[in-house]
């Protein structure tokens, strides 16, 4: 079974800072991973994902992941926090052998709320 | 496109009411999934969808009822409300490969 755990449900920033939200997962095989942000009272939007190929993923907003299989992690990244940034953020896997039925199962991590300050 | 949507947005039930939530996408979308969001839990999925006719459970999927007649339409049925059912409920619908795009949500009150 996957599982995914967030370090830090609250993370707090100052405007200008660097954004570190952490993700690891536990899966017998490499998984898909993805990032999810959700805005106050709105669906959840797609960040950013890693499927294959290149460990260093760029996303929407200026965010980026990097999936590191020795570290089971993929940990989000963003240079400078803007006021904008502030919202929960998810992590999310998918086991990519569990055959066609996977492709409609994501196993989400518990959130980080992250705060930007002034 | 209006992507997935989501009726009604907001629901409050008495316990051991019965009720049905909406969910409709657009896209052709093979795949669909209704997910429970509750704090600090993140989103647990009830039950899922691989196509018209075709649906399966999830992680939590006592209390609910699905079935899918169509490709566009995913409702999801409250059988007998309970407290514990009290959640944000997010439908989501992606084609085979792709990542999930979520709907709105419905959140849901039960008395």
């Amino acid at each position: 079974a996957q599982s995914v755990t967030q370090l830090g449900s609250h993370v707090s920033v100052s405007e200008g800072a660097l954004v570190l939200l952490r993700c690891n997962y536990s899966s017998s095989v490499p998984p898909y991973l993805f990032w999810y942000v959700q805005y106050p009272n709105q669906g959840l939007q797609l960040l950013l994902k890693y499927t294959t190929g290149a460990t260093l993923v760029k996303g929407i907003n200026g965010f980026e992941a990097e999936f590191k299989k020795s570290e089971t992690s993929f940990h989000l990244t963003k240079p400078s926090a803007h006021m904008s940034d502030a919202a929960e953020y998810f992590c999310a896997v998918r086991n990519p052998n569990a055959g066609g039925t996977s492709y409609g199962k994501l196993t989400f991590g518990q959130g980080t709320i992250l705060t930007v300050h002034p | 496109n209006a992507g997935v949507t989501q009726t009604p947005k907001f629901q409050v039930l008495k316990t051991g009411q019965s009720m049905t939530l909406q969910c409709a996408q657009d896209m052709n979308h093979e795949y669909m999934s209704w997910y429970r969001q509750d704090p600090g839990m993140g989103l647990r999925l009830i039950h899922y969808s691989v196509g018209a006719g075709i649906t399966d459970q999830g992680e939590v999927p006592n209390g609910y009822n699905v079935s899918r007649s169509t490709t566009e339409d995913f409702p999801l049925r409250l059988l007998s409300a309970a407290p514990s059912q009290t959640s944000v409920y997010f439908c989501a619908s992606n084609p085979r490969g792709s990542e999930q795009f979520f709907g709105p949500g419905t959140r849901l009150t039960v008395l």
